[in-house]
C-alpha cells in the first residue's frame, strides 16, 4: 500500500528566504506526483504536475523535482512571500500498465509559515 | 477562472441520519471525484466517476455510501446512515480529459455528526 511522507511537518521562515519541502512515497510505481497548496477553510489548489517520465516542473518561483527510483520529490520555493503561507500537500497517482489509477494519495502536509 | 462549487459549506447532521452533499464540477469536465479529511488528518480518495459509473473507488466508499450525476452539472455523494466518525471536510474535485490532469476542488463541506 502506498504511503506518501511529508517533512518537516511544519517550517517558520522569514521572508525572501528560498526553502525545500519533501516528500517521499514508498511504491516507485507512480503514474504523476502533484504538489496543491490548501489554504484554511478553502479547497486544493494544484500547483505542480510532474509526469512520472519527468524529472521537474516549474511554474514562477515554485519548482518541483522527482526522483521516482528513490521515491522521492521536493518543492523548491524561491524568494518566499508572507502569501505563500499555507499548507503544501504532496499527492501520488498510482501508475499501472497501460495507465493510472484514479485516486491520489495525499501526504500530511507541511504546514508552511512565512514571516514578513 | 472556473471553479468547483460545493453546497453546503457546512451542514450538520443527526447520527443515523441520510445526508447528500452536492458538487457543480467545472462544466466541460470528464472525471469527478469525492474525497474526504478527516480534522488533522490526510486527505483520502473515496470515490472517482466517469461516464455515468464508478470507475474507482476506495476501502472507505462502502455500501453507506452513494454517488450519482442526476442531470448534466450537478455530483452528489450520498450517506445512507450517517456515523459519528464520517464527521469531515468532504471536497468534490473534477478534471477534464486524459491529456489534462490538472485536478480542480472545490472549497468542501464540512460535516459534522453529532
Amino acid at each position: 500500500k502506498q504511503e506518501v511522507t511529508q517533512i518537516p511537518a511544519a517550517l517558520s521562515v522569514p521572508e525572501g528566504e528560498n526553502l525545500v519541502l519533501n516528500c517521499s512515497f514508498t511504491d516507485s510505481a507512480i503514474y504523476n506526483l502533484q504538489w496543491f497548496r490548501q489554504d484554511p477553510g478553502k479547497g486544493l489548489t494544484s500547483l505542480l504536475l510532474i509526469q512520472s517520465s519527468q524529472r521537474e516542473q516549474t511554474s514562477g518561483r515554485l519548482n518541483a523535482s522527482l526522483d521516482k527510483s528513490s521515491g522521492r520529490s521536493t518543492l523548491y520555493i524561491a524568494a518566499s512571500q508572507p502569501g505563500d503561507s499555507a499548507t503544501y500537500l504532496c499527492a501520488v497517482r498510482r501508475g499501472y500498465s497501460g495507465g493510472g489509477a484514479d485516486g491520489l494519495t495525499f501526504g500530511k502536509g507541511t504546514h508552511l509559515i512565512i514571516q514578513p | 477562472e472556473p471553479e468547483v462549487t460545493q453546497t453546503p459549506s457546512h451542514q450538520v447532521t443527526q447520527m443515523g441520519q441520510e445526508v447528500i452533499l452536492r458538487c457543480v464540477p467545472i462544466s466541460n469536465h470528464l472525471y469527478f471525484y469525492w474525497y474526504r479529511q478527516i480534522l488533522g488528518q490526510k486527505v483520502e480518495f473515496l470515490v472517482s466517476f466517469y461516464n455515468n459509473e464508478i470507475s474507482e473507488k476506495s476501502e472507505i466508499f462502502d455500501d453507506q455510501f452513494s454517488v450519482e450525476r442526476p442531470d448534466g452539472s450537478n455530483f452528489t455523494l450520498k450517506i445512507r446512515s450517517t456515523k459519528l466518525e464520517d464527521s469531515a471536510m468532504y471536497f468534490c474535485a473534477s478534471r477534464g480529459d486524459r491529456v489534462n490532469e490538472k485536478l480542480f476542488f472545490g472549497s468542501g463541506t464540512q460535516l459534522s455528526v453529532l
